[in-house]
């Protein structure tokens, strides 16, 4: 069965640091597409951040230079390290997996069940 | 970079049935789509991809009721014999290469 489980929430001071981990159970996260998505208060959901197969990388604009997308393979995990944090970088996120093995195609079927961070002083 | 746009809101009564619309911006009336459903306290859950033909491929365990359509650009989620627990938020998404786009969401509630 497929599971995904985030953590490393938390409270951080604008202009900080924070490093979030998902861990994997299930199926191999180097062998999908990877993502990151987050939910403000009150707000849709937001695409951040994917990682192919083959290990390309890809960011939206609101995270682009700030966020960094990896993964550890002997871990089953996938993390987001997110630099010079913002208030409006307040929000859940999530890890997310595709549902086929072919880089491109961003067919996610698989969500974990998110990690708070709040960015405030 | 496709725009997909929904409905903020929609009701309708439990064991009824009711349709929620994703549209796809111009010049992607092509595109695939994913229906998601989000509840409060949960993370998102993944319902079916939709693509422009209206074939469909669901999620593990989505029970028949979910039903996916499709006409031009416009991409349905036909959700019958309503529950109280399909109260949720619904995000298509759809996505190009090299990046991934969500609709705003349609809020569902069940009188």
């Amino acid at each position: 069965e497929v599971h995904l489980l985030e953590s490393g929430g938390g409270l951080v001071q604008p202009g900080g640091s924070l490093k979030l981990t998902c861990v994997g159970s299930g199926f191999t996260i180097n062998s999908y597409t990877m993502s990151w998505v987050r939910q403000a208060p009150g707000q849709g959901l937001e695409w951040l951040s994917g990682i192919f197969i083959g290990g390309s990388t890809f960011y939206a604009d609101s995270v682009k230079g700030r966020f960094i997308i990896s993964r550890d393979k002997s871990n089953n995990m996938l993390y987001l390290e997110m630099n010079n944090m913002r208030p409006e970088d307040t929000a859940v996120y999530y890890c997310a997996k595709d549902r086929i093995r072919l880089d491109g195609d961003w067919d996610i079927d698989y969500w974990g069940q998110g990690t708070l961070v709040t960015v405030s002083s | 970079q496709p725009v997909l746009t929904q409905s903020p809101s929609a009701s309708a009564s439990v064991g009824g049935s009711v349709k929620l619309t994703c549209t796809l911006s111009s010049g992607h009336s092509r595109n695939a789509i994913a229906w998601h459903q989000k509840q409060p306290e949960k993370g998102p859950r993944f319902l079916m991809k939709l693509n422009s033909d209206g074939s469909q491929t669901k999620g593990d365990g989505i029970p028949d009721r979910f039903s996916g359509s499709t006409s031009g650009a416009e991409r349905y989620l036909t959700i019958f014999s309503l529950q109280s627990g399909d109260e949720a938020d619904y995000y298509c998404q759809t996505w190009e290469s090299d990046s991934v786009v969500f609709g705003g969401g349609t809020k569902l509630t069940v009188l």
